[in-house]
């Protein structure tokens, strides 16, 4: 079974900070993890995805995340926040031929 | 451009009605799923097809049916045996099961019991 832990349910930075999302990931199988980002009452969006290529990964607008096998960890960071990142965030794992599970979310909020 | 449209953007629904959402894409993709988006629980699965004719259950299908007769549409209904039907429906596709990319969402149905 696949299951994935958002450890924080909300985060709030300044403008210009770094931002750091962490997640924590379950899985029987060796696992594809995304990112996936949601500005309110909109759809999701994905930001980026590792499916067991190079554990560094560089996504849309500036994040990226990096898959650790040994912390089970798949963090999403981004150097320098923006007002535009002020949005809900998923970390997702997918293993097998299985549907993605979703984490419950993590609020960002930046700060002028 | 090919992508996921859900209509209605916003649903009222009154008390023992069933209710349809709809889910359109033109992406000639496989598999289409729905999902259940609720404050502080993030997206729990409803039900998924990944092929045409065929569906399966997902994490919380109770109270909700499904059909998939065409490749491009999935339907989900509300029905009046669903308890708490009031949230924030999201479908969502995938070119097959195996999802390596990722899925595609359509932008949502906020369904309102009254």
């Amino acid at each position: 079974a696949q299951s994935v832990t958002q450890l924080d349910s909300h985060v709030s930075v300044s403008e210009g900070t770094p931002v750091l999302l962490r997640c924590n990931y379950s899985s029987s199988y060796s696992p594809s993890l995304f990112w996936y980002v949601q500005h309110p009452n909109k759809g999701l969006q994905l930001l980026l995805k590792y499916t067991s290529a190079a554990t560094l990964v560089k996504g849309i607008n500036g994040f990226e995340a990096e898959f650790k096998k040994s912390e089970t960890s798949f963090h999403l960071t981004k150097p320098s926040a923006h007002m535009s990142d002020a949005a809900e965030y998923f970390c997702v794992v997918r293993g097998g031929n299985t549907p993605l599970v979703f984490g419950k979310g993590t609020r960002l909020s930046v700060i002028a | 451009d090919g992508g996921i449209t859900q209509s209605p953007k916003y649903l009222f629904r009154k008390e023992g009605q069933n209710v349809t959402l709809s889910c359109e894409q033109n992406l000639n993709h496989d598999a289409m799923y729905w999902y259940r988006q609720d404050p502080g629980q993030g997206l729990r699965l409803i039900y998924y097809s990944q092929i045409v004719n065929d569906f399966q259950k997902g994490d919380i299908a109770e109270g909700y049916s499904v059909s998939r007769e065409k490749k491009e549409s999935f339907p989900l209904t509300v029905t009046s045996a669903q308890k708490n039907p009031t949230a924030f429906y999201l479908c969502a596709s995938s070119p097959t099961g195996q999802a390596k990319g990722g899925y595609t969402f359509g932008s949502g149905t906020r369904l309102t019991v009254v």
